[in-house]
C-alpha cells in the first residue's frame, strides 16, 4: 500500500541556517504530495502542496519539489527562524483511494536564536 | 465561515464509558475525514464521508467505533466502551473533494481524549 517515510527528528538548527527535511513515498498511482505543519498547541496547517511530477510547492519561504524519479518531496528553507519551530508532516493522497491523506511520522524542528 | 470546528476540545473519561465527538466542516465541503493522532506520530486515517455516505473505514476502526454524517453536514464519532488505548487526538478534516484543489484539506483543532 501507499506509505510516506520522513527523516527522524528532532532537528535542531540555529537561526538563519539552511533546512532540509527528507521525505520519500511509496505509491502505486500518481498521488498529490503535501507538507503540513503543526505549531505547539495548534492544529495541522497546510504548508505547501504539489499535485504532479516536477511541480514545486512553495509558501513562507519553504519549498518542495515533486520528484517522481526518486519518489521524494524534500522540504527546504534557506534561512530558518525561531518561529519555524514546529512539527512538520509529509503526506500524500491518491485520487483513486478516496483522497485520504497518508502521513509520515513527523519531524520536530527546533530553531535556536 | 470559521473553518472546521470540533467539539469538545478535551475529553477525560473513565474506561468503559462511551464518548461522542462532533465535527462541523466547512459548509461547501462535501468530503469529511476522521483521523487519529497519538503522541509522536502522524495522523492515521479512520474513515471518510462523501456527503452523507460513509465510503471507507480503516481497519483501525474497530466495532466499538461508529461515525455518522446525517444529511451530509456535521459528523459525529462515537467510541463505545472506551479503553486506555483509545487515548489520542481525534482530528476532523473537510475537503471540496475535487481534483482542481489538489484535495486541499482543512483540519479542525482536534478533540483530545484521555481515558483513565
Amino acid at each position: 500500500g501507499n506509505s510516506v517515510t520522513q527523516m527522524e527528528g528532532p532537528v535542531t538548527l540555529s537561526e538563519e541556517a539552511f533546512l532540509t527535511i527528507n521525505c520519500t513515498y511509496t505509491a502505486t498511482g500518481y498521488p498529490s504530495l503535501f507538507w503540513y505543519v503543526q505549531y505547539p498547541g495548534e492544529g495541522l496547517q497546510l504548508l505547501l502542496k504539489a499535485t504532479k511530477a516536477d511541480d514545486k510547492g512553495s509558501n513562507k519561504g519553504f519549498e518542495a519539489t515533486y520528484r517522481k524519479e526518486t519518489t521524494s518531496f524534500h522540504l527546504e528553507k534557506g534561512s530558518v527562524q525561531v518561529s519555524d519551530s514546529a512539527v512538520y508532516f509529509c503526506a500524500l493522497s491518491d485520487l483513486r483511494q478516496g483522497g485520504k491523506l497518508i502521513f509520515g511520522q513527523g519531524t520536530e524542528l527546533s530553531v535556536k536564536p | 465561515d470559521t473553518g472546521v470546528s470540533q467539539d469538545p476540545r478535551h475529553k477525560i473519561t473513565k474506561r468503559g464509558q462511551n464518548v461522542t465527538f462532533r465535527c462541523d466542516p466547512i459548509s461547501e465541503h462535501n468530503r469529511l475525514y476522521w483521523y487519529r493522532q497519538t503522541l509522536g506520530q502522524g495522523p492515521e486515517f479512520l474513515t471518510y464521508f462523501q456527503n452523507e455516505a460513509q465510503l471507507e473505514k480503516s481497519r483501525l476502526l474497530s466495532d466499538r467505533f461508529s461515525a455518522e454524517r446525517p444529511k451530509g453536514s456535521f459528523s459525529t464519532l462515537e467510541i463505545q466502551r472506551t479503553e486506555q488505548g483509545d487515548s489520542a487526538m481525534y482530528l476532523c478534516a473537510s475537503s471540496p473533494g475535487d481534483r482542481t484543489t489538489g484535495y486541499g484539506y482543512t483540519f479542525g483543532s482536534g478533540t483530545r481524549l484521555t481515558v483513565v
